[in-house]
């Protein structure tokens, strides 16, 4: 089956510094991948789609210049957390998906804590 | 514009009960339904989908789901429940199908089996 990849799974980081999560597709090609944020016992909020390429498309309210998405490859998109703040602290999680595939299959996750 | 509600946060049922989670969307055109399952600090894993044609769908570990259009849900049931469905359960509608097709979830329900 289709395996999504997320690094690192957890990372914590001091205010004000940046930190990069990356998300790969193991074993397709991915044309597009999502980027999510899930506060505890919460649900998923959708903060960027990504396609191959192109500039990443981002959800009302979230700040593009806070959180940089890059898709450069096709199995390959990494999210950067610019000058990180406590309140950047939550769980991110990826899904990617292609052409030939029927839905986006999901990364594990990284929790991101900002001390 | 397309929502989910899933009602409650937290059904507790004993090993071998009845499993009953209750999705209701709200969507503009013919909605794409999805069910996924979270273990604590993971992604999301697919439990089933309706897409189109039969209306009850069959999934992963014995979980199944009917699409009633009349009544605008997607209720997930599962006959006997089993420890190892201890977990969190997101119900999300999409507008098509699709990897590249938006997902919008519901707030989770945390689902606790009794010994």
């Amino acid at each position: 089956g289709a395996v999504v990849s997320q690094h690192p799974s957890w990372v914590i980081c001091k205010s004000g510094t940046s930190v990069k999560i990356e998300c790969r597709s193991l074993d397709f090609q991915a044309t597009t991948m999502f980027w999510y944020r899930q506060f505890p016992k919460q649900s998923l909020m959708l903060m960027a789609t990504s396609n191959e390429g192109s500039k990443a498309t981002y959800e009302q309210g979230v700040e593009k210049d806070k959180f940089l998405i890059n898709h450069a490859s096709l199995t390959l998109s990494t999210l950067t957390v610019t000058s990180a703040h406590p309140e950047d602290s939550s769980f991110y999680i990826c899904s990617a998906g292609g052409f030939m595939n029927t839905e986006a299959f999901f990364g594990q996750g990284t929790r991101l804590t900002v001390v | 514009a397309q929502s989910v509600t899933q009602l409650g946060s937290h059904v507790s049922v004993s090993e071998g009960a009845l499993v009953l989670l209750r999705c209701n969307y709200s969507s503009s055109v013919p909605p794409y339904l999805f069910w996924y399952v979270q273990y604590p600090n993971q992604g999301l894993q697919l439990l089933l989908k309706y897409t189109t044609g039969a209306t009850l769908v069959k999934g992963i570990n014995g979980f199944e789901a009917e699409f009633k259009k009349s009544e605008t849900s997607f209720h997930l049931t599962k006959p006997s429940a089993h420890m190892s469905d201890a977990a969190e359960y997101f119900c999300a509608v999409s507008p098509f199908t699709g990897a590249n097709s938006k997902l919008t979830f519901g707030k989770g329900i945390t689902l606790s089996v009794r010994p």
